[in-house]
C-alpha cells in the first residue's frame, strides 16, 4: 500500500523549534519531489515548502521563509521539516505530499497525488 | 501573485443533483496548471482532477472539469453521499510554487 506517514508532531511554546518527518512505505521515494502543505484549524489548504528529488531546487511560502527548512533523506525514504521561532499562526496540521510531474503539450506542470494524513503542530504558552 | 477565488463559498445540494463549483483567478492561468482536490473532515486531500479536465487515477466519471483562463469549473453530474466535502481549486507555477483557493463545501440540504 502507497503511505505517507507524518509524525513529529504536538505542543511547543511561541519561539520554539519542531522538527516533522514524513515516511514513505509502498512507493518508489527518490525519483519524486515531494511538498509540505497545512491546514489551520478550520481553515483552508497552504503550500508551504518544496524540495526536488536530488534535494537540488527546494522553494518556501513568504509565510514560512527564514525560518522553516525542508529536507529529504532518500536512503530513509524519509521527508522533513525543520520548524524554528514558531508562532502562534503556524498551529496547523501539517501534510506531507507527493509531487507527480505531467506535461500536457508543452507545459509542464506538479500536482500532489499522494498525501500523509497529517501531523497537528499548536503553538501555544 | 495570483489569487484563486471561489464560489459559492457553501452550496447546500441533494444527492442526485448536479453540482457546478467554481474557481476564478485573478490573472489568466494555463489550464494545464490547475488541479482540483477534494477534502473529507478529518482526512487528507484527495486529488481529483489536474490539467483542469484530466481526472486523477480512480475518480469516476460523474467529476467532471473544465475552463481556461480565469475561469474553471468542477462539476459532479449526480451527487453521491461520498461526495459530500469540500473542494479546493490549486494553481501550479511562479511564486508561490502552489496556491490553493479557499475552497467549496458541498454540503446535504
Amino acid at each position: 500500500e502507497v503511505q505517507l506517514v507524518e509524525s513529529g508532531g504536538g505542543l511547543v511554546q511561541p519561539g520554539g523549534s519542531l522538527r516533522l518527518s514524513c515516511a514513505a512505505s509502498g512507493l518508489t521515494f527518490s525519483p519524486y519531489s515531494m511538498n509540505w502543505v497545512r491546514q489551520a484549524p478550520g481553515k483552508g489548504l497552504e503550500w508551504i515548502s518544496y524540495i526536488s528529488s536530488r534535494s537540488d531546487t527546494i522553494y518556501y511560502a513568504d509565510s514560512v521563509k527564514g525560518r522553516f527548512t525542508i529536507s529529504r533523506d532518500n536512503a530513509k525514504n524519509s521527508l522533513y521539516l525543520q520548524m524554528n521561532s514558531l508562532r502562534a499562526e503556524d498551529t496547523a496540521t501539517y501534510f506531507c505530499a507527493r509531487a507527480t510531474p505531467g506535461h500536457i503539450g508543452p507545459y509542464y506542470f506538479y500536482y500532489m497525488d499522494v498525501w500523509g494524513k497529517g501531523t497537528t503542530v499548536t503553538v501555544s504558552s | 501573485e495570483i489569487v484563486l477565488t471561489q464560489s459559492p463559498g457553501t452550496l447546500s445540494l441533494s444527492p442526485g443533483e448536479r453540482a457546478t463549483l467554481s474557481c476564478r483567478a485573478s490573472q489568466s492561468v494555463d489550464s494545464s496548471y490547475l488541479a482540483w482536490y477534494q477534502q473529507k473532515p478529518g482526512q487528507a486531500p484527495r486529488l481529483l482532477m489536474y490539467g483542469a479536465s484530466n481526472r486523477a487515477t480512480g475518480i469516476p466519471d460523474r467529476f467532471s472539469g473544465s475552463g481556461s483562463g480565469t475561469d474553471f469549473t468542477l462539476t459532479i453530474s449526480r451527487l453521491e453521499p461520498e461526495d459530500f466535502a469540500v473542494y479546493y481549486c490549486q494553481k501550479y507555477g511562479s511564486s508561490p510554487l502552489f496556491t490553493f483557493g479557499p475552497g467549496t463545501k458541498v454540503d446535504i440540504k
